[in-house]
C-alpha cells in the first residue's frame, strides 16, 4: 500500500505569503494526486488534481507540482479566505491514501 | 449537475451493523468510480473504500477490510457500504465522493457507542 507524508502537519502564515505544502508518496504514484481544501464543518473542496491540473473555478494563486513521489501545493499570495486545512490524496492505485492533512493558520 | 447525497447514519452500538447508502444524480453512474471517506471528530480524511466505474471492482483500506463492503445498483444509480462489526473506532462523518474527488456528499454521521 502506498502511504502519503504530508509536511508540514501545521504552519502559520501571514495574508500575502508565499507557502509550500509537501506531500511525499512511498513509492510513485504517475502524477496521480489531488490536492484539497477543507475549511471546518465544510465538505473538502478538490484544488488540484493530475499534480499540476487546476480544478476549474480555483483561484490561479493555487499551483501545484512535482512528480513521482515528491509533490508540492503552492499559494502564491495567501488570502484571508485560504486559511484551512489542506490533504493530499493519490489515486495511482487502490487502496487510495489521504495525507495526514496541513493545518494553515493565521500568524 | 452532479449531487451525491448520503444517508443511513445514526447511532449504533459497538458489533452492530449499518448501511450506508449514496444516490447519484447529474451523470451515469457507470462514468465514474466511486470512494467512501470518512473524517472522524477532529482528525483527517481517511479514505476507506472504492468502486470502479464498471462496479466489478471493490477495494478497501486494511482498517475496514473484512467488516465493510461497498457495492451498487445502477438502477437506482446508489452506491451502498455495508458496515458490520462496527467500533468506537468507527466513529466518523462518512462521505461518498467520486473516485478522483471531484465531487462529494455532504456526508452523514455514524456514531459508534454503548
Amino acid at each position: 500500500d502506498i502511504q502519503m507524508t504530508q509536511s508540514p502537519s501545521a504552519m502559520s502564515a501571514s495574508v500575502g505569503d508565499r507557502v509550500s505544502i509537501t506531500c511525499r508518496a512511498s513509492q510513485g504514484i504517475n502524477n496521480y494526486l489531488a490536492w484539497f481544501q477543507q475549511k471546518p464543518g465544510k465538505v473538502p473542496k478538490r484544488l488540484m488534481y493530475g499534480a499540476s491540473s487546476l480544478q476549474s473555478g480555483v483561484p490561479s494563486r493555487f499551483s501545484g507540482s512535482g512528480s513521482g513521489t515528491e509533490f508540492t501545493l503552492t499559494i502564491s499570495s495567501l488570502q484571508p479566505e485560504d486559511f484551512a486545512t489542506y490533504y493530499c490524496l493519490q489515486y495511482n492505485g487502490y487502496p487510495y491514501s489521504f495525507g495526514q492533512g496541513t493545518k494553515l493558520e493565521i500568524k | 449537475e452532479v449531487q451525491l447525497l448520503e444517508s443511513g447514519g445514526g447511532l449504533i452500538q459497538p458489533g452492530g451493523s449499518l448501511r450506508l447508502s449514496c444516490i447519484a444524480s447529474g451523470f451515469t453512474f457507470t462514468d465514474y468510480a466511486l470512494s467512501w471517506v470518512r473524517q472522524a471528530p477532529g482528525k483527517g480524511l481517511e479514505w476507506i473504500s472504492g468502486l470502479s466505474a464498471d462496479g466489478r471492482g471493490a477495494y478497501y483500506a486494511d482498517a475496514v477490510k473484512g467488516r465493510f463492503t461497498i457495492s451498487g445498483d445502477k438502477s437506482k444509480n446508489t452506491l451502498f457500504l455495508q458496515m458490520n462489526s462496527l467500533r468506537v473506532g468507527d466513529t466518523a462523518v462518512y462521505y461518498c465522493a467520486t473516485a478522483m474527488g471531484a465531487y462529494w456528499g455532504q456526508g452523514t454521521p455514524v456514531t459508534v457507542s454503548s
